[in-house]
């Protein structure tokens, strides 16, 4: 089947403005992560949805950050007044929980740019 | 929080060559896997081995929980098998979500 994916790929934004990243799990997956990747910091978690309970927020850097899934299913993950150090590669990725197993798929990741 | 080291960070070798990449964690974990960042930034899954041993084709892992390592080994390295291995963990009683080393970058020369 499909395996995760996040629009867009890339994001070009001014300093200040508000942005949004989109995730689409693999079907059926329940558990929902998003994580960033930059150049300092390396890979980062940053929150984490299961099901129907509230998500794990532990890892937001600040409470310019904020996410959502609808539906059990898609998850949007929204900045808002970026600045400059949030430029990143921000990584989706999603798991079943069948089994006890979590194993983790990653989508191809949105490239953000901040200007 | 769960410390996690990855060495050698760097390793280049002549096509061909066997090489083994360790993980070292801090801490009991529930999920342990390893990753190959392609170069365009796609992880790919290699394997979820939270302990045990597999193998992929040319590429095997083995986790010793109780001593808080895991091992990724190359065979017959390929030049497709450049590029960043990550080893990414969880520790138990968490809700899973993954820590993850800071990398060992491969560069695999023909």
């Amino acid at each position: 089947g499909a395996g995760v994916s996040q629009s867009p790929s890339n994001k070009v934004t001014e300093k200040g403005k508000d942005v949004e990243l989109r995730c689409d799990p693999i079907s059926g997956h329940t558990a929902l992560y998003w994580y960033r990747q930059s150049l300092g910091q390396g890979l980062e978690f940053l929150i984490y949805f299961q099901g129907n309970s509230a998500p794990d927020k532990s890892g937001l850097p600040s409470d310019r950050f904020s996410a959502e899934r609808t539906g059990g299913s898609v998850s949007t993950l929204t900045i808002q007044r970026t600045q400059q150090e949030d430029s990143a590669v921000y990584l989706c990725a999603s798991s079943s929980v069948a089994g006890g197993a979590y194993e983790q798929y990653f989508g191809p990741g949105t490239r953000l740019t901040v200007t | 929080g769960i410390q996690v080291e990855q060495s050698p960070p760097d390793l280049i070798l002549q096509e061909g060559a066997n090489s083994t990449l360790r993980c070292n964690f801090s801490d009991s974990v529930n999920n342990l896997q390893w990753f190959h960042q392609n170069p365009w930034g796609q992880l790919i899954n290699l394997f979820y081995i939270p302990s045990g041993t597999k193998q992929n084709g040319r590429l095997s892992a083995t986790t010793v929980a109780t001593e808080r390592y895991s091992l990724l080994y190359i065979s017959s390295s390929q030049t497709t098998d450049s590029g960043v291995y990550f080893c990414a963990v969880s520790p138990s009683g968490s809700a899973r979500q993954l820590t993850f080393g800071s990398g060992t970058q491969l560069t695999v020369l023909p």
